[in-house]
């Protein structure tokens, strides 16, 4: 099956502790992309990737860092410096041209304690 | 940078019935995309828009998008159940990025 996977679902997490998000695809995507999505607020871009080993800031980068050492593989960490870390992740990924769908991942669902 | 606004941010509907989502961007966009988030799921591509003033349908959904390329609207008729959800539109430049509204979610009165 081609699809995008993103674990774990649910996340616990105590203050003050770094989190890394996984997200792998099969489908041969170049681009890549991290949400965060918050009741009310739709989804706002974190990073993204067009290509291996470069990423770029979205909206809302503060606190986040990303790697994009695979094609296949595109890892969110949240920091301890992200001052409202508790929401829900979405990863996305489509072919490079701007005219193209995104894929979704389930998310994971973080809770800071 | 490029806003997308999106009204109602909740539509309760009657069974039956019919309802519009619309879509409004500061920026002229090169295309539009619209999504549905069912309950405790992710978003899923729905369709694409490309051409000022284009119509395109899905059986009972019908989305537009305006002659300036900054507003999109989508339509559905007969409103079901299996219609409940969040729908995003999601507004296209010539950077890879999406700017996607705060949505309309929908829930039905049987």
């Amino acid at each position: 099956d081609g699809g995008i996977t993103q674990s774990p679902k649910y996340l616990f997490r105590k203050e003050g502790q770094n989190v890394t998000l996984s997200c792998e695809q099969n489908l041969n995507h170049d681009a890549m992309y991290w949400y965060r999505q918050d009741p009310g607020q739709g989804l706002r871009l974190i990073y993204y990737s067009q290509i291996v080993n470069d990423f770029q800031k979205g909206d809302i980068a503060e606190g986040y860092s990303v790697s994009r050492e695979k094609k296949e593989s595109f890892p969110l960490t949240v920091t301890s410096a992200q001052k409202n870390p508790t929401a829900f992740y979405l990863c996305a990924s489509k072919q490079r041209s701007s005219y193209n769908e995104q894929f979704f991942g389930p998310g994971t669902r973080l809770t800071v304690l | 940078g490029q806003q997308v606004m999106q009204i109602p941010q909740y539509q309760h509907v009657q069974e039956g019935e019919d309802f519009t989502t619309y879509c409004n961007s500061s920026t002229t966009l090169s295309n539009i995309q619209w999504y549905k988030q069912r309950p405790g799921g992710h978003p899923v591509f729905l369709i694409q828009l490309v051409k000022s003033g284009e119509v395109k349908k899905q059986k009972r959904l019908t989305f537009q998008f305006g002659e300036a390329k900054k507003n999109s609207s989508l339509h559905i008729t007969a409103t079901q159940t299996t219609d409940v959800g969040t729908y995003f539109c999601a507004g296209g430049s010539n950077d890879y990025k999406l700017s996607f509204g705060a949505g309309t979610t929908v829930t039905v009165r049987a």
